[in-house]
């Protein structure tokens, strides 16, 4: 158990939907990552948040957008969803907002576009 | 911006042997981190390594950053069917982004 807690673990919905992914990191953790894994892909970095700022910016699309909240739980929203975006959603913690840390993963929410 | 290569994307061992994926960035890396994902799983952090030439070992496992700090590679010996899941490299860089490989995926025959 990594302590990363991701809901929900399954989501599906259709084209043009708007769905929200949360994470809650580890306790002490203050950075929040978001990574997409397409099938038999790689991880994509989303974005990352530290102490709930914006911390780095990767292949992130205008559709999605995400934020940290004060409590540091991070929710991922994408909208107009095309059939492309199914994929596995995984978030990340670490402690600090440096790419030296280790990040832990939640156990991802796989999503499904009908 | 950074690229982190990983080869290879397919390893299949027979169970006792030993193999090698390698890791190549096109940039200089402040630390290079290996990840394990087991089929179904997420990605679970292995080790980190941060100095130029470094070595670290863990049981079957040995770990390299090169001299450079521009690759890196992960050797494992007597592969065991525990060893099964998808090696991920992951490159650190100074603009916060950790830049992963799209992975060496490992099968065992028995």
């Amino acid at each position: 158990d990594s302590g990363v807690t991701q809901t929900p673990k399954h989501l599906i919905t259709a084209t043009g939907q708007r769905v929200t992914l949360r994470c809650s990191p580890r306790s002490g953790d203050l950075s929040v990552y978001w990574y997409q894994q397409s099938l038999d892909q790689g991880l994509q970095f989303l974005i990352q948040y530290y102490n709930g700022e914006e911390r780095a910016k990767g292949n992130i699309l205008e559709r999605f957008s995400a934020q940290q909240f004060p409590d540091l739980h991070s929710e991922l929203n994408l909208s107009s969803l095309e059939l492309g975006d199914s994929a596995l959603y995984f978030c990340a913690s670490s402690v600090a907002g440096s790419p030296n840390q280790p990040q832990h993963f939640g156990d991802g929410t796989r999503l499904s576009i009908l | 911006g950074q690229q982190v290569m990983q080869i290879p994307q397919y390893q299949h061992v027979q169970e006792g042997e030993d193999f090698t994926t390698y890791c190549n960035s096109s940039t200089t890396l402040s630390n290079i981190q290996w990840y394990k994902q087991r089929p179904g799983g997420h990605p679970v952090f292995l080790i980190q390594l941060v100095k130029s030439g470094e070595v670290k070992k863990q049981k079957r496992l040995t770990f390299q950053f090169g001299e450079a700090k521009k690759n890196s590679s992960l050797h494992i010996t007597a592969t065991q069917t525990t060893d099964v899941g998808t090696y991920f490299c992951a490159g650190g860089s100074n603009d916060y982004k950790l830049s992963f490989g799209a992975g060496t995926t490992v099968t065992v025959r028995a």
